[in-house]
Order: structure tokens, then sequence, then C-alpha cells
């Protein structure tokens, strides 16, 4: 078992519409969750971080985080094509090191 | 502007032939690490640094050095490169006053080992 699991994709959703990605970790010692946005050979930007069980919103971005089922999911709502690319869920277990889930690709449809 | 610079952004060389990557930040950041991404893989960890002479192995470091005598700079050494090192690599940098604070990447280096 992966200790950062993701669908690979492609997810394909219409313009517009809410793309929910979503994210399995298996160390419940978990501390801190990010999603960031990696397009086709540029370097992951974040999106967003998560430390506490429930949900974060910024703009278009809700995070949600429950640690009792161990997953954490990202959601965007009014999609768009500009968002298409591949969405990566990075865990920290309370130490320095992160480990990163293979990333999911999401497709916009125009 | 605030950024993590590393340097070749591409290289093509041959096995054995020592090769250093570099990686600059000017954010002040005190937290550094170095990753590699191979398709199907995702993102793996080599090394990272918590600060001034201080770094340790991630979960790929075979192959690789690392040393941080300024806090700006993290290279990292590949002394004797093979061709399953062929890879995409980050350079990444955090504030890293605790271990949650989001990571900041590099462009990335390509490099080729034939």
């Amino acid at each position: 078992q992966k200790e950062v699991e993701q669908n690979s994709g492609p997810l394909s959703v219409p313009e517009g519409a809410i793309a929910s990605l979503n994210c399995t970790y298996s160390d419940r010692g978990s501390q801190s969750f990010f999603w960031y946005r990696q397009y086709s050979g540029k370097s992951p930007e974040l999106i967003m971080f998560i430390y506490s069980n429930g949900d974060k919103e910024d703009g278009r971005f809700t995070a949600q985080l429950n640690k009792a089922s161990q997953y954490v999911s990202l959601l965007i709502r009014d999609s768009q094509p500009s968002d298409s690319a591949t969405y990566l869920c990075a865990v920290n277990r309370g130490t320095y090191k992160y480990i990163f889930g293979t990333g999911t690709r999401l497709k916009v449809l125009a | 502007e605030a950024q993590v610079t590393q340097n070749p952004r591409y290289l093509i060389t041959v096995t054995g032939k020592k090769l250093t990557v570099t990686c600059s930040q000017n954010m002040n950041h005190e937290y550094m690490s170095w990753y590699r991404q191979d398709p199907g893989l995702g993102l793996r960890q080599i090394y990272y640094s918590m600060n001034v002479e201080v770094t340790d192995k991630g979960d790929v470091p075979e192959g690789y050095k690392v040393s941080r005598k300024e806090k700006r700079n993290f290279p990292l050494i590949l002394e004797s490169p093979s061709p399953n090192q062929t890879s995409l690599y980050f350079c990444a940098s955090s504030v890293g006053t605790s271990s949650n604070q989001p990571q900041h990447f590099g462009d990335g280096t390509r490099l080729s080992i034939l």
C-alpha cells in the first residue's frame, strides 16, 4: 500500500462544474496536508494546505480533511480550462519529510 | 522577486562523470529539500536540510550527496551518475520554523545520464 494514494485520472469535468479530487494516506500520525498544482513541464505550485479536520476555503478552492477516515480532498468550484493540470497531494508526518502522491490529472472541457 | 533558482535546467551527461546541480533561494528560508520526479512514481524526496550544516535523508538518498554550508544554497551532488538517475529534479524551500510549512519549488532540472 502506498503511503499517499491518488487516482491518476484523467478526471474530466465540463467547464463550470465542480471538480472533486481525493487523496488517502496510510499514516495516522500525519499532521499536515498540502495540495499542489503542476502544469505539464512546470514545477508544482501550492494551492492550499490544511492541518485541522473540516473544510478550508480559499476562493474557488476548498480543502477537506477527515483524519478519522484518513482522506483529504480538494474541491474546485466553477472549473475553468486553465485548471487543467495534475494535482498533487502531499502529506507531512510532523517530521521534515514529505510524501507525495502520484497526482490526479484533471481535464476541464470547454 | 522571491524565488528558488536551480541550475542547470537541462543536462545530458555520461555515466560516472560527477555533476552538481545548484539550488539557491532568496527568501531566507531555513528548510530546503531535493526531489526527483519520475513517471508513475511521483515526487520522491532525496535529501532535506532543516538549517545550515543540518541535513538528513529522504526516501531515495542512494547515489546522491548534499551540503548546506550557507543558508541560501543547497547543491545536489551526483558523484558517479548512473542511467537510473535520469529524472526531473526539483529543489524546494520553506520557512521551516515548523514542519507544517508549504514549500516553494524551483523550475526543475532535467537530467539525462547516458
